[in-house]
């Protein structure tokens, strides 16, 4: 069966410190994965998305930036990171089978940047 | 473009009594739609979903919705509510093609009072 794994659960970091979120998946290959972030009151705003190796689209301008480098492995990163950038971190997988687009989550990051 | 619309943002109510969520979507094409729930500090889980067929859907934990095409809505329902209930509730919409991203609206806080 398909799982994805998202680490870490909390992270707290200062301001200006860089971040590294990782997400994989098992049990498919070639998965459209998707990093949305979830503000408090604000629903689930869409970052970035791929649909393969090497292959990232970006929804909104940012702080941050993704990476795919292998099949089934996404990485959301920042170099610099901003108060704005707290929020819990929602990484995802994209069926597109016969039961349509329904997507698959892994646990979040609670990220807190003091 | 499609977009998603709850239209209540908070919703208490007493244990055993009825709950109706509310969700409105907007699309040019044909969309499946999905309820998600989302307990604290944890990801997403599906809830039920709307592909094609019968309109009234049930889903996990006695959940049920009814799209409705003439009003593009498809609303939450359950019958009696325990207090294991209360979470976020997200109203999500794709298109057929599963071309674009599951669309979220920004989600319906149900509280359960005992």
């Amino acid at each position: 069966s398909q799982t994805i794994h998202q680490w870490p659960a909390t992270l707290v970091q200062p301001v200006g410190s860089p971040l590294s979120l990782e997400c994989t998946v098992e049990g498919t290959s070639n998965p459209n994965l998707y990093w949305y972030r979830q503000a408090a009151g604000r629903g689930l705003q869409l970052l970035f998305y791929s649909v393969g190796i090497g292959q990232i689209s970006s929804e909104v301008p940012q702080n941050l930036s993704a990476s795919r480098p292998q099949d089934r492995q996404f990485i959301l990163s920042s170099k610099k990171l901003l108060l704005s950038d707290s929020g819990f971190y929602l990484c995802a997988w994209i069926s597109k089978g016969h039961g349509g687009a329904e997507a698959f989550f892994g646990q979040g990051t609670r990220l807190t940047v003091v | 473009a499609q977009s998603v619309t709850q239209l209540d943002s908070q919703v208490p109510v007493f244990e055993e009594a009825p709950v109706e969520l509310r969700c409105n979507y907007s699309s040019s094409v044909s969309v499946y739609l999905f309820w998600y729930v989302q307990y604290p500090n944890q990801g997403l889980q599906l809830l039920l979903k709307y592909l094609s067929g019968s309109t009234l859907v049930k889903g996990i934990n006695g959940f049920e919705a009814e799209f409705n095409k003439s009003q593009t809505s498809f609303h939450l329902r359950k019958p009696s509510v325990h207090i294991s209930d209360t979470a976020e509730y997200f109203c999500a919409v794709s298109d057929h093609a599963g071309n674009t991203p599951l669309v979220f609206g920004k989600g319906t806080r149900l509280s359960v009072i005992a």
